[in-house]
């Protein structure tokens, strides 16, 4: 059964600053690799998406990638503002089966 | 494009009482999934449906939650009898098939006193 971590839990940082989300997943046999931000109250919005042959994919600010044989994934927020903060989490598809991390929660102090 | 449609948006039941979402997915999407998401917890996969047939259902507690998916379009998903326990976000997302991106909808509020 797959298992997705996400470290840290809570990440609080100025504006201005890159940073990095981590998340790690148990069974490395996987489709792909989504992630998504939740802001409080609403639905999940999708920002990336990595397949098993990708290693990276970028849409402006954010950079995530793929390291299936270390069952591992980063999403990197370059010159953060204030509007990022929100609960951002990290989904894995396998065989027709997506698992979630818990998220980290972001806070971009202004 | 028109994203995924749920209604409510939140509902306040009682325990004991029963309550029913409702998901519209994004057109041509076969792969259909409920999610279960606790507060400050990652969402947990109900039920997961590919066109009208049930693909996963291990996690759907089957004593009081029930879900269909008739015509392979619309969804529902029923909770009876409700428990203080069942205090949570629902979403729906849909993909066109499975193992690809997902999109998902605002989400049910449920607060159950």
């Amino acid at each position: 059964k797959q298992e997705v971590t996400q470290i840290p839990a809570a990440l609080s940082v100025p504006e201005g600053e890159n940073l990095v989300l981590n998340c790690s997943f148990t069974d490395s046999a996987i489709y792909n690799l989504q992630w998504f931000r939740q802001d409080p109250g609403k639905g999940l919005t999708s920002l990336l998406l990595i397949q098993s042959s990708q290693r990276e994919q970028t849409s402006g600010r954010l950079n995530a990638s793929l390291d299936k044989s270390s069952g591992r994934s980063t999403l990197y927020i370059a010159a953060s503002q204030p509007g990022d903060s929100a609960t951002y989490l990290c989904a894995v598809y396998n065989n027709n089966d997506m698992r979630f991390g818990a998220g980290t929660r972001l806070t971009v102090k202004p | 494009e028109a994203g995924v449609a749920q209604s409510p948006r939140y509902k306040i039941i009682e325990k004991r009482q029963s309550v029913a979402f409702w998901c519209n997915p994004i057109s041509g999407h076969a792969t259909l999934y409920w999610y279960q998401q606790i507060l400050g917890q990652g969402p947990k996969l109900l039920i997961q449906f590919q066109n009208n047939g049930v693909v996963d259902d291990s996690q759907l507690p089957k004593d009081r939650f029930s879900a269909e998916r008739l015509k392979g379009v619309d969804s529902t998903l029923k909770i009876q009898p409700a428990k203080l326990e069942d205090s949570a976000v629902y979403l729906c997302a849909s993909s066109f098939t499975g193992n690809t991106e997902a999109f998902f909808g605002q989400g049910t509020r449920l607060t159950v006193v």
